[in-house]
């Protein structure tokens, strides 16, 4: 049972070009959670989704950001016009509906720089 | 909105020797979950241990111990034996659960070293 696939793990993106992350989730996993580590700092929620529904994006910037989670096909987080302070690391995290505490499995991240 | 506060930026423990890792929070709510991940320089998220609020006893597995202390909303993560291995930094993090989720709000991290 593969693990929670990020990719890729590394992108540059010069600024004011727009970042595309990926995420596939867990198999039979339903929900999806997105998260940021600025350097030297803990992760920080960002977006909670389930398939084709945005359920709470309370940690999401207004703007340049969005995320979707389609019915086929891996979780995006997209940035859009990125600037040097979004260069971080994104974590993505899959969790279904049967485990309690309902345990959250991380990916490995995508670390973002902008130049 | 919870916190969670992890006090000890850095900490260093010889091999074989036992360090405890700090970690209070802050929340109104009498049902919830505590978590420990460590992330090594691979910078994957590994689970650690956890515990459910509602239970008294001390979660444990292997050589890694919590002393949950709820009245005074603490959390401390012992490690027993250390090994090289354990070189990571090492993350709290509080769970409400609410409806299906599993959001986490994560404390700033402890980055131990262990040293020959």
């Amino acid at each position: 049972n593969a693990g929670v696939m990020q990719n890729p793990r590394h992108l540059v993106r010069r600024r004011g070009q727009e970042a595309r992350l990926r995420c596939s989730p867990m198999k039979g996993h339903s929900h999806v959670y997105w998260y940021r580590q600025l350097p030297e700092e803990g992760l920080k929620f960002m977006v909670y989704l389930q398939k084709e529904n945005i359920i709470d994006e309370s940690g999401m910037p207004k703007e340049r950001f969005s995320a979707e989670f389609p019915k086929e096909g891996p979780s995006i987080l997209r940035i859009q016009q990125v600037v040097r302070g979004d260069s971080a690391a994104y974590f993505c995290a899959s969790s279904d509906t049967l485990t309690a505490p309902r345990e959250a499995f991380f990916g490995q991240g995508t670390r973002l720089t902008v130049v | 909105a919870q916190t969670v506060t992890q006090s000890q930026p850095e900490m260093s423990v010889q091999e074989a020797e036992t360090v405890t890792l700090s970690c209070t929070y802050d929340t109104s709510e009498n049902n919830y979950y505590l978590f420990w991940y460590k992330q090594p320089p691979s910078r994957q998220m590994i689970l650690v241990i956890r515990q459910e609020a509602y239970k008294q006893q001390n979660a444990t597995e292997n050589r890694f111990s919590v002393n949950f202390q709820k009245a005074a909303k603490s959390f401390s993560l012992k490690i027993s034996d250390s090994q090289l291995g354990d070189t990571a930094m090492y993350f709290c993090a509080f769970m409400k659960p609410t409806g299906t989720a599993s959001k986490l709000t994560f404390g700033t991290g402890t980055r131990l070293q262990v040293t020959l």
